[in-house]
């Protein structure tokens, strides 16, 4: 059973970089697309990225040049950073992960999710 | 960017009720949208993908239905456990979430 989960500091300094990892357990990080999903606090959510196994990444349309996702296959990891943060990127941030192994389909699989507040 | 609305924002229902969400895309999206669940402090749970197959695991009362633009979930009686804010997502182009329906019971 695939598991994901978080990490990385809840706490960002406006204007510094947000950086998380999510580990993969029970399965290769190959084959598969793997997202970054985030929520802001008492909001919907939103897709941010996305980056397959062979490191090629895809954003949101509507995209922030400030967001980068890479992957380490080695590691089994993935990450988002996210550069000249300010409140608005306050949000919990999920990894998650298609049904298949298609690009586009529903993700069945989510981390517990994580808390980043950007504060001085 | 293909835009996804919901409604009703909130719902309130008793238990046994039959409950119905409806979620509109600003644009063709096929059949490629997935309902979620999600609870306070947990991540959004799949209940259904390709607008009506019921994800393993998800109780038969959750349906789905719809395609092209208009898409309802239904829960056929609804119960305690229910009580959760429920997401429609469409991945016909990226992906695109609604803006979230809360259900109280």
């Amino acid at each position: 059973q695939v598991q994901l989960q978080e990490s990385g500091p809840g706490l960002v300094k406006p204007s510094e970089t947000l950086s998380l990892t999510c580990t993969v357990s029970g399965g290769s990080i190959s084959d598969y697309y793997w997202s970054w999903i985030r929520q802001p606090p008492g909001k919907g959510l939103e897709w941010v990225g996305d980056v397959y196994y062979s490191a090629n990444s895809d954003y949101s349309p509507s995209r922030d040049s400030r967001v980068t996702i890479s992957v380490d296959t080695s590691k089994n990891q993935f990450s988002l950073k996210v550069t000249s943060v300010t409140a608005a990127d306050t949000a919990v941030y999920y990894c998650a992960r298609p049904r298949g192994q298609s690009q586009s389909d529903a993700f069945d699989i989510w981390g517990q999710g994580t808390l980043v507040t950007v504060s001085s | 960017d293909i835009q996804m609305t919901q409604s009703p924002s909130t719902l309130s229902a008793s238990v046994g009720d039959r409950v119905t969400i409806t979620c509109r895309a600003s644009q063709n999206i096929r059949s490629w949208l997935a309902w979620y669940q999600q609870k306070p402090g947990k991540a959004p749970k799949l209940l259904i993908y390709k607008a009506s197959s019921l994800e393993s695991g998800v109780p038969s009362r959750f349906s789905g239905s719809g395609s092209g633009t208009e898409f309802t979930l239904t829960i056929s009686s609804l119960q305690p456990d229910d009580s959760a804010t429920y997401y429609c997502q469409q991945y016909n182009s990226y992906w695109t979430f609604g803006q979230g329906t809360k259900v109280e019971i």
